[in-house]
């Protein structure tokens, strides 16, 4: 089972870049890596999910180097409200079995 | 709104008794996950069920029982509750297997007292 480690927790001023990253060593050749944010009291939100490369959608980039051992999570001009936890996983299971396992998470926190 | 929708969003019931939380995966999606977190241990996956069978199990107690029924809804069923088994329990579903990336929903804050 691959597993990741990423900081307990990261601060950040309003407007700033935010670049979190995970390590995962033992990435298996057909793991996708993914991201999730969470609020208090509310369910994991799906941010982003890449194989290799960089990927970006319209919240988030996600850069993966070649050796996919480890992948950063950037999140562009941070506000208050992106305050949450962030989780970086690697698929666990194969065919339709699957149990992601959520580590501790980054916890980033955004002051003005 | 996710599209997967949890009920009830709030219980509270005694030690020893027995509940049942329900779980509407999103339209179409085959897969169900349940998951626990407790402020002392995150997020503990418990288990997963596609298409009305288990597919995957995680450190579920046995007092602990779940099943996905033919229209896909899941049900996890809790028995002799214990004070530790306050939590908050998450459903996920996904389209199936470990790539696919999981939606969830807002949960159910379970209090035992």
């Amino acid at each position: 089972l691959a597993k990741t480690t990423q900081p307990i927790s990261m601060d950040s001023y309003e407007g700033q870049e935010v670049n979190i990253t995970c390590s995962h060593n033992n990435i298996a050749t057909n793991d996708y890596i993914t991201w999730y944010q969470q609020f208090p009291s509310q369910g994991p939100r799906f941010i982003i999910q890449g194989y290799k490369t960089k990927v970006t959608n319209e919240v988030a980039s996600l850069f993966i180097p070649a050796d996919r051992k480890s992948s950063t999570l950037s999140l562009p001009r941070v506000s208050l409200s992106d305050t949450a936890v962030y989780y970086c996983l690697v698929g666990e299971g194969s065919g339709t079995a699957s149990k992601l396992t959520f580590g501790t998470g980054t916890r980033l926190q955004v002051t003005l | 709104d996710s599209g997967v929708t949890q009920t009830p969003k709030h219980l509270i019931t005694a030690t020893g008794q027995r509940v049942t939380l329900r779980c509407s995966p999103r339209s179409g999606d085959l897969s169900v996950y349940w998951y626990q977190q407790s402020l002392d241990q995150g997020l503990q996956f418990l288990i997963q069920y596609y298409n009305g069978e288990e597919r995957a199990k995680g450190n579920i107690l046995e007092r602990f029982s779940a099943q996905q029924f033919p229209d896909l809804h899941s049900e996890l069923n809790l028995s002799s509750l214990e004070l530790g088994d306050s939590a908050l329990y998450f459903c996920a579903s996904s389209v199936g297997g470990p790539n696919y990336g999981y939606t969830f929903g807002s949960g159910t804050r379970l209090t035992v007292v």
